[in-house]
């Protein structure tokens, strides 16, 4: 089945420790993206890569990394510097033209503790 | 700075009857328009989606409208159903700024269909 795997669902590290989310997909999409929710709120974009090599800043990158080293795979590294990290992280990938919706992975809840 | 705001929270709807829920956007540069449904603990799924260059698209039971004038979107759903019970997020894109798939997403509305 294509689709879009994000590992683990639940996460916990302590504080001070980076952290990096994994997300794949299969659908030979090239464009990929992350994704935080917070309680009440809508999704805001952290990050967004539209080719291999290359990535660009969303809404709210400071203290997040991002990698696309490959077309299927796009890991996000929350790293110390995220001030505020607790949220559900979500990945999607879209094909390269502009009515192809985003289709979107089940998430990665982080908890820092 | 909220581009894209859904101003209800939460829609109750009984079974059978229509569920409408509302989308405002303030970025003129705003031409694509998609509506998301989500259940807890998973990732949203695409409903439906509208291009400025039309006011209606329609599929099965949703029908989402766009009003460019008064910048509002709205989906409608026919007949509601129980598991239609979910979060539904607006979401707006700019094609002509080069960031063809970058999405802007509103608060979204819980939707409530009761039985």
């Amino acid at each position: 089945d294509g689709g879009i795997t994000q590992s683990p669902k639940y996460l916990f590290r302590k504080e001070g420790q980076n952290v990096t989310l994994s997300c794949e997909q299969n659908l030979n999409h090239d464009a990929m993206y992350w994704y935080r929710q917070d309680p009440g709120q809508g999704l805001r974009l952290i990050y967004y890569s539209q080719i291999v090599n290359d990535f660009q800043k969303g809404d709210i990158a400071e203290g997040y990394s991002v990698s696309r080293e490959k077309k299927e795979s796009f890991p996000l590294t929350v790293t110390s510097a995220q001030k505020n990290p607790t949220a559900f992280y979500l990945c999607a990938s879209s094909g390269q033209f502009f009515n192809q919706p985003q289709h979107f992975g089940d998430g990665t809840r982080l908890s820092i503790l | 700075d909220q581009q894209v705001k859904q101003n209800s929270p939460s829609l109750s709807v009984q079974e059978g009857r229509i569920s409408i829920l509302n989308c405002d956007y303030t970025n003129s540069m705003f031409d694509y328009f998609l509506w998301y449904k989500k259940y807890p603990a998973e990732g949203p799924t695409f409903l439906i989606s509208i291009s400025s260059i039309k006011d209606k698209n329609e599929d099965g039971r949703f029908t989402v409208f766009l009003n460019k004038s008064a910048k509002h979107l709205s989906l409608h759903i026919v007949p509601s159903q129980p598991g239609d019970s979910a979060v539904y997020f607006c979401a707006a894109s700019a094609l002509n700024t080069g960031t063809a798939s970058k999405l802007t997403f509103g608060t979204g509305t819980r939707l409530q269909v009761t039985l």
